[in-house]
């Protein structure tokens, strides 16, 4: 069974652009999850999607918003970029919400923001 | 709030010598703890779990307890090797499901 696919691997970007990062989920997994990794912050929460509803979201600005399509599929978009979203954002997938659904993770994507 | 707080990093270790990353959390209720390892360009993969008091996750010679009385989930391992060079993340679940919590990771590297 194939794993969590996140595309672009690797994305380069300016100021003030928006960038959209994908994230496919393991086969027949409903709930994907989104992650903002950095040096300084660590691994911080960002939003969960479960049959296309945000359920759960982190403290993060507006500027950071998500979807899920009606296979699972999700995607991220970032809009108004800052040199400190520079991160590697990961994304997780679990079979359904709940504490006993393990989460695997995604290779990530690594944004650079110039 | 909820939070997890493990020992800094890095740690450096010689092949087969014993490992203790150290690793303690603030919740309410009884969440489930959690431990991932992070090698080098990849990303998360988990690497044991407990989900009640006194409950021991193990995996690939890793172990860890849920101790509720001192709110702690060490991880150890008897034996390193130079593959178990990565980095180690602690974290919690809540019991309502939802987000992870992690920890401010340690790295890891085992010398032959």
């Amino acid at each position: 069974k194939a794993g969590v696919t996140q595309t672009p691997r690797y994305l380069i970007k300016t100021r003030g652009q928006q960038v959209t990062l994908s994230c496919s989920p393991i086969s027949g997994h409903r709930s994907v999850s989104w992650y903002q990794q950095t040096p300084g912050q660590g691994l911080q929460f960002l939003f969960e999607y479960f049959s296309e509803t945000q359920r759960n979201k982190g403290n993060f600005p507006g500027r950071f918003s998500g979807r899920q399509f009606s296979n699972s599929r999700s995607e991220m978009n970032v809009s108004t970029l800052e040199l400190g979203d520079s991160a590697l954002y990961l994304c997780a997938s679990s079979l359904a919400q709940g504490d006993y659904n393990e989460q695997f993770f995604g290779p990530g994507t690594r944004l650079t923001v110039l | 709030g909820n939070s997890v707080t493990q020992m800094e990093g890095p740690v450096t270790l010689s092949e087969e010598a014993f490992l203790t990353i150290n690793c303690t959390y603030t919740a309410t209720g009884y969440p489930s703890l959690f431990w991932y390892v992070q090698y080098p360009g990849e990303g998360l993969q988990l690497l044991l779990k407990a989900t009640k008091a006194d409950d021991k996750g193990s995996n690939k010679g890793f172990e860890a307890t849920y101790r509720k009385e001192t709110t702690s989930f060490h991880l150890e391992k008897g034996s390193v090797q130079v593959s178990d060079s990565a980095v180690y993340f602690c974290a919690l679940r809540n019991n309502q499901g939802g987000k992870l919590i992690f920890g401010q990771g340690t790295e890891l590297s085992v010398k032959p």
